[in-house]
């Protein structure tokens, strides 16, 4: 099946730094991806959906100056969160869209924010 | 607003046992429903997906799903669990603009050997 590859797997910064987290498709070009955040023991929460060559799509209540999201590729989404807080700390997951309606996720890349 | 639900946060089974994990959606149009599964340290992985046709669904491993649009439920089933199913499950849906996911809060099932 399609594989999607995350870079780092797991981060840890002090506050106010900022942290880019990439998102590969490895095998397949994926036009649209998208960025999830997941919180312990619950589900995940879509945070933005990302095309490749024009601005990504934020959901509600998410900052787009905060996490930024950059698709120069087919292949490539970035998240960057910039001036990470303590309460930035979670578990950020991609997915990339191979065929219709269907996601491949990522590995998942844990942050942490001392 | 769309909404997933799964009502068994925790699930404890030995193995052998039969399973059934519930999931409801709140979306009254046509559905593309989906279960997906987490292992322990692993990336999420597609178990099975209903689009269209048959309601219930086979998928990967022995599970299937069975996709009652009365009832607004996707339930999942495996009639026989093995320790390695140990895993958390989610159940999602795409959203009414069929651009992305909405995910279930998820349901944590431990099998004992």
């Amino acid at each position: 099946g399609a594989v999607v590859s995350q870079h780092p797997s797991r981060v840890i910064c002090k506050s106010g730094t900022s942290v880019k987290i990439e998102c590969r498709s490895l095998d397949f070009q994926a036009t649209t991806m998208f960025w999830y955040r997941q919180f312990p023991k619950q589900s995940l929460m879509l945070m933005a959906t990302s095309n490749e060559g024009s601005k990504a799509t934020y959901e509600q209540g998410v900052e787009k100056d905060k996490f930024l999201i950059n698709h120069a590729s087919l292949t490539l989404s970035t998240l960057t969160v910039t001036s990470a807080h303590p309460e930035d700390s979670s578990f950020y997951i991609c997915s990339a869209r191979g065929t219709p309606n269907e996601q491949f996720f990522g590995p998942g890349t844990r942050l942490t924010v001392l | 607003a769309q909404s997933v639900s799964q009502h068994n946060h925790h699930v404890i089974l030995s193995e052998a046992a039969s399973l059934e994990l519930g999931c409801n959606y709140s979306y009254g149009g046509t559905v593309n429903l989906f279960w997906y599964v987490q292992y322990p340290g692993q990336h999420l992985q597609l178990l099975l997906k209903y689009f269209s046709g048959d309601p219930l669904v086979k998928g990967i491993k022995g599970f299937e799903a069975e996709f009652i649009k009365s009832k607004f439920s996707f339930n999942l089933r495996k009639p026989s669990v093995q320790w390695s199913d140990t895993a958390e499950y989610f159940c999602a849906v795409i959203n009414q603009a069929g651009t992305a996911l909405i995910f279930g809060k998820g349901t944590t099932l431990s099998v004992s050997s």
